[in-house]
């Protein structure tokens, strides 16, 4: 199974919003509820910022949000701020595995 | 606080085995799935299965299947991943990373260990 589709790169000002896509099939995000998103600083382990498409867990601030329509899910980061700069990366369930997107690099300009 | 401790890196000829510990603090460790996570340098996250360490039961990625092996010690809360045959390509940090629910997500994750394979 292929990696999931995300653009490379995205930027934008502080105080924007700006949205992460990440694509895949009727197999994996298109099939299952079980959509996540994860921040990634350097040389730091990833951190868990939305579940099951929508849900933030304890902790992480409102500005970060997610949907999907179809095989495509996103997050969207509003009020972009100076520390949400670093790699983000979706993930799925599938009936088999849990697969990973290929990241985006966030740079807040 | 709930924690993942992973040991320490390891250097690694091809052809040898490396089998990485992760020790789990804070919350009840036979009560979520254990998952184990690569990146290799400048990649994203692959996946490598799940042991679920109540039962001892996994599931292992297609791709590492015959190669990798996750076992569990309930005595002292903790994981292993060992991963035999190792390749130059098998170069990467390996992360241990908590299910929040089974399928769920991952919402703990070890600091990682880093594996270099060199001849």
């Amino acid at each position: 199974q292929s990696a999931l589709t995300q653009p490379a790169s995205v930027s934008g000002s502080p105080g924007q919003s700006i949205t992460i896509s990440c694509t895949g099939t009727s197999s994996d995000v298109g099939a299952y509820k079980y959509v996540s998103w994860y921040q990634q600083h350097p040389d730091k382990a990833p951190k868990l910022m939305i579940y099951e498409v929508s849900n933030r867990p304890s902790g992480v601030s409102n500005r970060f949000s997610g949907s999907k329509s179809g095989n495509t899910a996103s997050l969207t980061i509003s009020g972009l701020q100076a520390e949400d700069e670093g790699d983000y990366y979706c993930s799925s369930y599938t009936s088999t595995s849990t697969l990973f997107g290929t990241g985006t690099k966030v740079t807040v300009l | 606080q709930v924690q993942l401790v992973q040991s320490g890196a390891e250097v690694k000829t091809p052809g040898a085995s490396v089998k990485v510990s992760c020790q789990a603090s804070g919350y009840t460790f036979t009560g979520s799935y254990m998952n184990w996570v690569r990146q290799a340098p400048g990649q994203g996250p692959e996946w490598l299965g799940w042991i679920n360490p109540n039962t001892g039961g996994t599931n292992y990625a297609q791709k590492f299947q015959g190669r990798v092996t996750m076992t569990r010690d309930t005595s002292i809360n903790t994981a292993y991943m060992e991963l035999s045959r190792l390749k130059s390509d098998d170069t990467a940090v390996y992360y241990c990373a908590r299910e929040r629910t089974h399928y769920s997500a991952l919402d703990i994750w070890g600091q990682g260990t880093m594996v270099t394979v060199s001849s």
